[in-house]
């Protein structure tokens, strides 16, 4: 089955603990992306990437890093996480870029306290 | 950061009856308009994506059109039932890798 698959689904966390969640996709897609989602907001781009060990910022990716190394794999990285990242968290991938539709995982929802 | 604003930010509609709703983005250097529904509990799932100015595209009871000149979308539904309640998200893209959302409309059918 064609999916983006994110791990882990729900996490409660420390202020400064670095955590990684993952994003794996089994499609072959070239493009992937990291969302944050706040109420009222709508979803904001965090980083993207277009090709393996080709990655590039969104409109918010203060506090964030990412890595490509491998086609299917882009985890995001949350070196000293506050609790203003908290919020909800989705990966998506694509077979080309911005004029593709996008395929979302299910979504991580982070609590930092 | 892009503004894309869509309206109403929510809406209640009857069974039965149909409904339409807006997305506003820039106007100029237009490149992609995606439409997603997004239903509680899941993940958003792609509806439409748009390059043309003038494109419309329709899957079943529900359609799009696309304005680049004067920068706005349509998102038609015709005939609403209960399984449309959801909130439903556009994206404009300028280029080729970056998304901007609006903060979406969530639409409640009322059987």
């Amino acid at each position: 089955e064609a999916q983006v698959t994110q791990n882990p689904r729900y996490l409660i966390t420390v202020t400064g603990k670095k955590l990684t969640v993952t994003c794996s996709q089994n499609m072959n897609h070239e493009y992937m992306s990291w969302y944050r989602q706040d109420p009222g907001l709508g979803l904001r781009q965090i980083y993207y990437s277009m090709n393996v060990e080709v990655t590039d910022k969104g409109d918010v990716p203060e506090g964030y890093k990412v890595s490509r190394k491998e086609k299917r794999n882009f985890p995001l990285i949350l070196e000293s996480p506050s609790p203003n990242q908290t919020s909800l968290y989705f990966c998506a991938s694509s077979p080309g870029w911005s004029n593709q539709p996008q395929h979302f995982g299910d979504g991580t929802r982070l609590s930092i306290l | 950061i892009l503004n894309v604003e869509q309206s109403p930010q929510s809406l209640h509609v009857q069974e039965g009856d149909s409904t339409n709703f807006t997305c506003s983005f820039p106007s100029s250097n237009f490149y992609a308009l995606h439409w997603y529904r997004w239903e509680t509990a899941k993940s958003p799932e792609a509806l439409f994506v748009m390059t043309l100015n003038g494109d419309e595209k329709k899957k079943g009871r529900i359609s799009a059109t696309l304005n680049t000149k004067e920068g706005y979308s349509y998102l038609y539904i015709k005939g609403s039932q209960p399984e449309d309640s959801a909130t439903y998200l556009c994206a404009f893209s300028l280029d080729d890798y970056k998304l901007s959302f609006g903060a979406g409309t969530t639409v409640t059918v009322r059987a």
